[in-house]
This record gives C-alpha cells, structure tokens and sequence, in this order.
C-alpha cells in the first residue's frame, strides 16, 4: 500500500525552538507539498518542491525553510517556533503531471507553548 | 486568499439521504478535484474532472462542472454515517505546468444515522 508517512502525529514545542517535521514518501513522487490546516482558513500552501534540491515558496513561506535531499523525503523546518505556528501541518506528494492527486500523509498536529 | 470556496459550510443530513456540496472558484482552471477529510486526519483524494468535462461519476460521488460559472458540485448519493467528514475541492490553475492545487476552505458533513 502506497503512502506518505509523516514522523509525528502529535508534537509540542516551546517557543523559539527550532521545529524539523519529515515526510517520507515510497511512490517514487516527482512533487511534495508542505500544507498547514487551520479552522475557518482551509488548506494553505507553505512550500513546494518539484525535485531533488528544488523548492518553491507557497502562499505562506514566512517563518518556514524546507529541505528536499532526496527524493523520498521533503522536511519542514520552523527556524523558531512561534505559537501562531500551532496548527496541523499536512504534507503531500503528487506525480509531475499531478492529475491522480494528491497523495496525503496522516497529518502533525504541532502545539507551540 | 481562496480560489476555491465551498458552500455550505456546514450540511447535516439523514442516513439515506442524498448530499450536495459546491465549490465556486475565480479563476479559470485545468481541472477541479474532492478530497475527503476524516476528523484529525491527512485528506483522500475521490475524484477529479478535467476542464473540458462536464460529468463524471465514481460509485456514489457525482461531480459537475460548469466552467462558464466557474463552479462545481459534489453530489453523493444515499449517504451513510461512514460518510460524516469534511469536503474539500481543489482546483490546478497553473500555466506553469507545476501542479500546484489550491484547496478551499471545506464542507463539514454529517450523517446521522
């Protein structure tokens, strides 16, 4: 069964730590995604990469670095955690033409105290 | 801010019971998807139409589009409890080939048994 693994389902952080989420996926995707799901805002694009070593920024980039060495792997990083960076952070991986979709991992719910 | 919107935000119905929701969006696109989301988790991909296509059917999801109203329905028919989640559409509009959906805000359905 194919699938978009994320480390951690649930994580707590104290502010001004530096915050590493990993995704790994097994399909052999060309493309992830870094998503953070607020209430009433929906899904909202932090990063995107298209390949190895390359990444572009999302709608919301601020306060956030990505990381994509291998294929498999797209990590999230939060330089300093911050308690406006409480949410569920979802990652994704599609193929390059992306009409299958999204492929979802099961989501991090991060707490920043 | 969101290319897509869905309506209502909210949709109780009774087991058995057909559901309908719609997603509006503002600019033109190459195609429109579903996603269902269970409660605390990562989204499952249901169905995509491509631009040039009007109807498509999977099981009991059918979804229409109207590209001259910029808008789009999910009709899923003699819902069940197992039903009850949120739904979300998104829509690709890149010309850059890059595949990068952006998701509404969702539809919260609940089926009551």
């Amino acid at each position: 069964d194919v699938k978009v693994t994320q480390s951690s389902r649930y994580l707590v952080k104290r502010t001004g730590e530096k915050v590493f989420l990993e995704c790994v996926q097994d399909m052999d995707h060309e493309n992830m995604f870094w998503y953070r799901q607020d209430p009433g805002l929906g899904l909202r694009l932090i990063y995107f990469s298209y390949d190895v070593k390359m990444k572009e920024k999302g709608d919301i980039p601020e306060g956030y670095s990505v990381s994509r060495e291998k294929k498999e792997r797209f990590s999230l990083i939060l330089e300093s955690a911050s308690t406006n960076q409480t949410s569920m952070y979802l990652c994704a991986s599609s193929t390059t033409q992306g009409a299958r979709g999204y492929t979802f991992g099961s989501g991090t719910r991060l707490t920043v105290v | 801010s969101q290319q897509g919107e869905e309506d209502p935000q909210a949709l109780s119905i009774q087991e058995g019971e057909n559901a309908t929701m719609n997603c509006s969006y503002k600019t033109s696109i190459n195609n429109l998807q579903w996603y269902r989301q269970n409660s605390g988790r990562g989204l499952v991909h249901l169905i995509l139409i491509r631009s040039n296509e009007r109807e498509k059917h999977s099981g009991r999801l059918r979804v229409t589009l109207d590209t001259s109203k910029k808008s789009s329905s999910l009709l899923i028919t003699a819902s069940r409890a197992a039903d009850t989640a949120s739904y979300f559409c998104a829509t690709d509009a890149s010309s850059s080939g890059t595949y990068k959906y952006i998701f509404g805000t969702g539809t919260r359905l609940k089926v009551l048994a």
